[in-house]
This record gives structure tokens, C-alpha cells and sequence, in this order.
């Protein structure tokens, strides 16, 4: 069983909802990551954070915004999101941003 | 830029073959190379990493695998595979993924 948290694991929202996605771990990790992953595809990088900071911001539509309220959690806020954005989001984390990720088992996002 | 390239999409072997996947990459900086797997149903998991050292690494469930630095390879082995193998293996430099290789093994 995974050390990475997610939740929902699953969750349906409409184009005009407002809702987050949230992911916690306790292995004192100090980096910590959201990725997209579309069916039979790999996990696409979004979002990295090192210590509390934003470090790495792939491009990603404003309409997605993450959040690092501390070295635990990590929060993905999500507004007027679009159909195509539907995919399973994972959160990792690891020691360091060089260092193997540990996954959490995502949550399935549908956008209607 | 970064770029990670997994050759073969979708490998179907028979119980006790041989497997070998490959996976080339290009970056201008340090790199640091990882398997991960991924189980019918299951959350990514890492199978092995190489960060410096000697290039032939084993990782767990008996795979192993190669970097080559002057062909900017880091190829996946495991020299009899089992029905249980079937998952999706990913290689990744840092933090970015190839595309996958889909395994099926057959019993």
C-alpha cells in the first residue's frame, strides 16, 4: 500500500464547479508533485514543489492551481475545468527533487 | 530539452522468456534514471534507480538494468519473466516519463 495519500479517489464536476484535490504524506518528503495521466499514457508532469516552494510550473492552464500549505500536504484547486481535463491526477513526493517518487493511486477526475 | 524514448509499446511474451526494454533519453544535465512499474490496478511503484556508479543496477523482482552513457541508454532486463510481470513499465529521467511499454505475459 502506498505512503501517499490522495483524495477523492474519485470525483465528477461540472465545467463551472470549484473543487480540490488533496494529498498528504508522512515520510518527511520535502519535494512534492502533481502529475496528469491520461488512459494508456504516461504520467505528464504539472506542477513541482521543493520546500514549500513552487519550483517547477510545466505550462499548466490557470485553471488549475496548486498549493503546498505545508511539508505534508499539497492541494490541486480546480475551476472551470474542461471535458478533455478529465484523467486520473497522482501527487508524489520524495526525499528530494532528485530522488525516486513515491505515487499515491490518483484520483479519477470526470469533468461534465 | 528533456526527452525520454521507450521503444517498444507493447511486449507479449511466454513464461520464462527473456525481456529486455529499452529506453534512450536526451538531456544536456545530470541525470538521474529510474523503472517504475505499474500493476493492473496498482500505483506506480519504482523498480530501480542509477544515479552514479556502477552502470548495471538491480532492482527488485529480479530486473535489472544497464546505463550506457555513450548511447544515452538505460535498458530494462529480467532474464526469465512470469505471468505476474504483466504491467505497464515506465522509464523516467528525473522526473519525466517515456511513453510506457505494455507487457503481457502469458502463461
Amino acid at each position: 500500500d502506498t505512503e501517499v495519500t490522495q483524495t477523492p479517489k474519485h470525483l465528477v464536476m461540472g465545467m463551472t464547479n470549484k473543487k480540490s484535490l488533496k494529498c498528504e504524506q508522512h515520510m518527511g518528503h520535502r519535494a512534492m508533485y502533481w502529475y496528469k495521466q491520461k488512459a494508456k499514457k504516461p504520467p505528464e508532469l504539472m506542477f513541482v514543489y521543493s520546500y514549500e516552494k513552487l519550483s517547477i510550473n510545466e505550462s499548466v492552464p490557470s485553471r488549475f492551481s496548486p498549493e503546498c500549505p505545508n511539508s505534508s500536504l499539497l492541494n490541486l484547486h480546480l475551476h472551470a475545468l474542461q471535458p478533455e481535463d478529465s484523467a486520473l491526477y497522482l501527487c508524489a513526493s520524495s526525499p528530494g527533487t532528485g530522488s525516486p517518487l513515491h505515487f499515491g493511486n490518483g484520483t479519477r477526475l470526470t469533468v461534465t | 530539452a528533456q526527452s525520454v524514448s521507450q521503444h517498444n509499446h507493447h511486449v507479449i511474451l511466454s513464461e520464462a522468456a527473456s525481456l529486455e526494454l529499452g529506453c534512450n533519453y536526451s538531456y544536456g544535465g545530470t541525470v538521474n534514471l529510474f523503472w517504475y512499474v505499474q500493476y493492473p490496478g496498482q500505483h506506480l511503484q519504482l523498480l530501480l534507480k542509477y544515479f552514479s556508479g556502477d552502470p548495471l543496477v538491480k532492482g527488485i523482482k529480479g530486473f535489472e538494468a544497464e546505463f550506457i552513457k555513450s548511447k544515452f541508454s538505460f535498458n530494462l532486463r529480467k532474464p526469465s519473466v512470469q505471468w505476474s510481470d504483466t504491467a505497464e513499465y515506465f522509464c523516467a529521467v528525473n522526473m519525466r516519463f517515456g511513453a510506457g511499454t505494455r507487457l503481457t505475459v502469458k502463461p
